[in-house]
């Protein structure tokens, strides 16, 4: 167990879909990173949280959208889903605002769009 | 163009064999990354390096900054090694290799 949790596991949903994915960090961190790993594309990065607000943004698409709460758990909310989003979500914290510290990864929530 | 160049895409190597797995990236960075993923999904961080040399264990991580360009090795390769390496780059935004998938036959 690293540290992070991110739920669900698996997710199969329909195209247009709206799902949301959700990421604890590990205690202490205040960074959430958000990846997307897709079979073409590899691994991208997303998204990045820090203690509340947004720090950096990737190749998230509009119909993608994330917060980081209070308590510092983050979800992804991925809406009018289509085949192509069918991922591997990984969410990664960190307990640095930059992106030069070490990181910790989730399990990841594999999405699959129907 | 990618912005992070691994190779070899793919390694198979007998156990006890010295591995070493190599990352180019052309864009200017404050950090490099090494990941491993096991055949489960998971990632796990090995390191993170900005300058020189690291060790962990069987494991060995240079950088060369002039020449942009970054090792892992594998001393005594054990077959609980075989997982995909994934070089990542942190600058003004995150690049990531395509990874090199390594198996270890015993």
């Amino acid at each position: 167990d690293s540290g992070v949790t991110q739920t669900p596991k698996h997710l199969i949903t329909a195209t247009g879909q709206r799902v949301t994915l959700r990421c604890s960090p590990r205690s202490g961190d205040l960074s959430v990173y958000w990846y997307q790993q897709s079979l073409d594309q590899g691994l991208q990065f997303l998204i990045q949280y820090y203690n509340g607000e947004e720090r950096a943004k990737g190749n998230i698409l509009e119909r993608f959208s994330a917060q980081q709460f209070p308590d510092l758990h983050s979800e992804l909310n991925l809406s009018s889903l289509e085949l192509g989003d069918s991922a591997l979500y990984f969410c990664a914290s960190s307990v640095a605002r930059g992106p030069n510290y070490g990181y910790t990864f989730g399990s990841g929530t594999r999405l699959t769009v129907v | 163009k990618n912005e992070v160049e691994q190779s070899p895409q793919n390694l198979t190597a007998q156990e006890g064999e010295f591995i070493t797995i190599n990352c180019s990236y052309s864009v200017g960075i404050s950090a490099l990354h090494w990941l491993q993923q096991h055949p489960g999904g998971g990632i796990v961080s090995l390191f993170m390096l900005s300058s020189g040399k690291k060790k962990h264990g069987r494991l060995i991580a240079t950088i060369n900054i002039q020449e942009k360009h970054s090792s892992l090795h594998i001393t005594a390769s054990h077959p609980r090694d075989s997982a995909v390496y994934i070089c990542a780059v942190t600058g003004n935004q995150f690049y990531f290799g395509t990874g090199t998938s390594l198996t270890v036959i015993p």
